[in-house]
């Protein structure tokens, strides 16, 4: 019942050019979306959130767009720099209550090659 | 000045002895969380506190005993482990109520049971 895929588990690219990280979802009642990077023996650090009413939101170097319909959203990192090599984490929220929780998916290991 | 801090880092152990595991947040967030990494790296919620209240309790076996002493603390105490506990378990916090808001973790602590 994994309610969160990233099908990628893992992504190489060249410094400069454009990495794109896929996820999808399956729980309509997702509301928030958000992008975690970890590097190896640290937590996870937040990146990028979108709202599940907007189809694109924008952080210096990093968007995420979302494609509700298709359940589907996807983080672009332009240009990738080798110290975006890391795993990044897609999760997934409803609400905002005192039961707000985080869904995650099995997150993708970006390489980013000098 | 670390946001969320867990000791111990790095936990080894044999199967049937009991463990703890320290969590501290110096961001006046309400709210507290233990999630486990397990092999296949998924990221899953295990419990939650708000205020030191448990409010998520996800189907964790009753080995596993959180204890929250105050808003700032969330210790999470193991009985009887077993070799399947071997993990990274990440403490993380948020302020409850606000949708999408970003949870912070802390460095992880990774069990291995022998």
């Amino acid at each position: 019942d994994q309610q969160v895929k990233q099908n990628s588990p893992s992504l190489s690219v060249q410094e400069g050019r454009i990495s794109i990280l896929n996820c999808d979802y399956t729980n309509s009642m997702f509301d928030y979306f958000l992008w975690y990077k970890k590097y190896p023996a640290e937590g996870p650090t937040f990146l990028i959130s979108i709202s599940s009413i907007k189809d694109k939101n924008e952080d210096g170097r990093f968007t995420v767009f979302l494609n509700k319909s298709a359940k589907h959203l996807s983080l672009h990192i332009v240009p990738s720099q080798p110290g975006d090599s890391a795993v990044y984490f897609c999760a997934a929220s409803v609400g905002g209550g005192s039961n707000y929780k985080l869904t995650f998916g099995k997150g993708t290991l970006l390489t980013v090659n000098p | 000045d670390t946001a969320v801090s867990q000791t111990p880092k790095y936990l080894v152990t044999q199967m049937g002895n009991d463990k703890s595991i320290k969590c501290e947040q110096n961001l006046g967030h309400d709210t507290m969380y233990w999630y486990k990494q397990d092999s296949k790296k998924f990221l899953k919620i295990m419990f939650s506190y708000n205020n030191k209240e448990l409010i998520i309790n996800e189907t964790v076996p009753n080995r596993f005993s959180p204890k929250s002493p105050d808003k700032a603390h969330l210790n999470l105490h193991i009985n009887s482990l077993e070799l399947g506990d071997s993990a990274v378990y990440f403490c993380a916090s948020s302020q409850a109520g606000v949708p999408g808001l970003e949870q912070y973790f802390g460095p992880g602590t990774r069990l291995t049971v022998l």
